[in-house]
């Protein structure tokens, strides 16, 4: 497609559920960007990907996130046994090289209670 | 680390001014810079990016600046409309690619 789709759009789980957001890049770009929003416009980075393989994870808590990004399957992002400070909007962006300008996602909600 | 400041915080201007917006960074070590734009609960919209050995770069009524020795860029906005009313950010990549971002500056348009 011609836009980064990200689902769900709200997730909402208790404390010490799991839960898993997917992303779908822009058709023909190779890489994958994972970042957090939390408060207003705190963005971190959490792990990106050239097409299948990890390319950067040094922002992933890997104790209980991890990542994917599969051929022919939308990419997905699961955090096992969420924290209240979990509570983010998830962005994901893809650009066709490294260098190249990174385009995002809508976001996914995770509210975490 | 990277650590980028975005100057002034909120912007509130009549329409027809134009709008001049402030990004500064601290490790000149950059490869490119790109300004967003992001709406209440919405996404990041890209505006414009500049690579490290770019000067400036312009799209309609947007002209981007940098100097990557000062660790320096500015937003410029002419003939700001209500439509530009939006929270704008600055994000900064090293040989990494992953992006450092300013925390915003909240622009409202006045008409």
């Amino acid at each position: 497609g011609e836009e980064v789709a990200q689902t769900p759009k709200h997730l909402v789980r208790g404390e010490g559920q799991k839960a898993k957001l997917y992303c779908a890049p822009i058709k023909g770009h190779s890489y994958v960007f994972w970042y957090q929003q939390v408060l207003k416009n705190e963005f971190k980075f959490l792990i990106s990907f050239q097409n299948e393989n990890v390319f950067d994870e040094t922002g992933m808590p890997k104790e209980r996130f991890s990542a994917k990004c599969l051929p022919n399957s939308p990419c997905s992002l699961e955090i096992q046994a969420t924290k209240l400070e979990d509570s983010a909007v998830y962005f994901c962006a893809s650009s066709l090289r490294a260098e190249d300008t990174q385009y995002f996602g809508p976001g996914t909600r995770l509210t975490v209670l | 680390k990277q650590e980028v400041t975005q100057i002034p915080a909120a912007l509130s201007v009549p329409e027809g001014e134009n709008l001049v917006l402030n990004c500064s960074f601290t490790d000149s070590a950059i490869y490119n810079l790109q300004w967003f734009r992001q709406d209440p609960g919405k996404g990041l919209t890209s505006l414009l990016l500049i690579q490290s050995s770019q000067r400036e770069q312009t799209s309609g009524r947007l002209n981007a600046s940098l100097d990557k020795s000062s660790g320096r860029s500015t937003l410029y906005i002419a003939a700001s409309q209500p439509g530009d009313s939006a929270t704008y950010l600055c994000a900064v990549s090293g040989t990494d690619y992953k992006l450092s971002f300013g925390a915003g500056t909240t622009v409202t348009v006045r008409a």
